[in-house]
């Protein structure tokens, strides 16, 4: 079964305008990573954010994250059609020497030039 | 490039047959995990290994095996293969364990026929 739910499945917008998804989990972690995946490839990590932090910015990124409501969200800002993607968040849970990275169901997001 | 190298990039097979997937984790990356990607399953983890040692257990079935040699370099290893096997299979690999970004290799698409 899947920690993370994504939402909504799919997100359709223009260019220039923000995008958001959000991420729910189940279980108490240790930390909420975000990636992404081009159609058929491989997934590429973009942010990482520890449980003890509620904001990280990384360029166009933004990711907040909600403990007490087990939420985070992905906000990339000024959307370009090269961003049509799909993104995932995945959950860590466990120790340092143990534990596994738990992907959501994703995020299709298409930016329509 | 994420410099995590996976092969083959096609593999087609009949039900029955036994193949392995190959896997070498990007320089300097002691950690290595196998995901398996479907349509209906979504991005499913199997197993993690680190520095040769198994660490983490996921979905993975008992028909299904994998192993980290010395070099770091790991395989996969599908038996009895059903239609159902038929999937996008990721290897990942990361530094440490939990807190380090996962970097991916372009996949596996395995066609079970």
């Amino acid at each position: 079964s899947q920690q993370g739910e994504e939402d909504p499945q799919a997100l359709s917008i223009q260019e220039g305008e923000n995008a958001t998804m959000n991420c729910s989990y189940k279980t108490s972690i240790n930390n909420l990573q975000w990636y992404r995946q081009n159609s058929g490839r491989g997934l590429v990590h973009l942010i990482l954010i520890r449980s003890n932090e509620r904001e990280k910015h990384s360029g166009r990124l933004r990711v907040t994250l909600d403990t007490s409501k087990k939420s985070s969200s992905l906000l990339i800002t000024a959307s370009r059609a090269a961003d049509t993607a799909s993104y995932f968040c995945a959950t860590w849970a466990g120790g340092t020497s143990y534990g596994k990275l738990t992907f959501g169901q994703g995020t299709i997001l298409t930016v329509h030039p | 490039d994420s410099g995590v190298t996976q092969t083959p990039k096609h593999l087609i097979t009949a039900t029955g047959q036994r193949v392995t997937l190959r896997c070498s984790p990007r320089s300097g990356d002691l950690s290595v995990y196998w995901y398996q990607q479907s349509l209906d399953q979504g991005l499913q983890f199997l197993i993690q290994y680190y520095n040769g040692e198994e660490r983490a257990k996921g979905n993975i079935l008992e028909r299904f095996s994998a192993q980290q040699f010395p070099d770091l370099h790991s395989e996969l290893n599908l038996s009895s293969l059903e239609l159902g096997d038929s999937a996008l299979y990721f290897c990942a690999s990361s530094w440490g364990q939990g807190d380090s970004p996962l970097h991916f290799g372009n996949g596996t698409r395995l066609t079970v026929t």
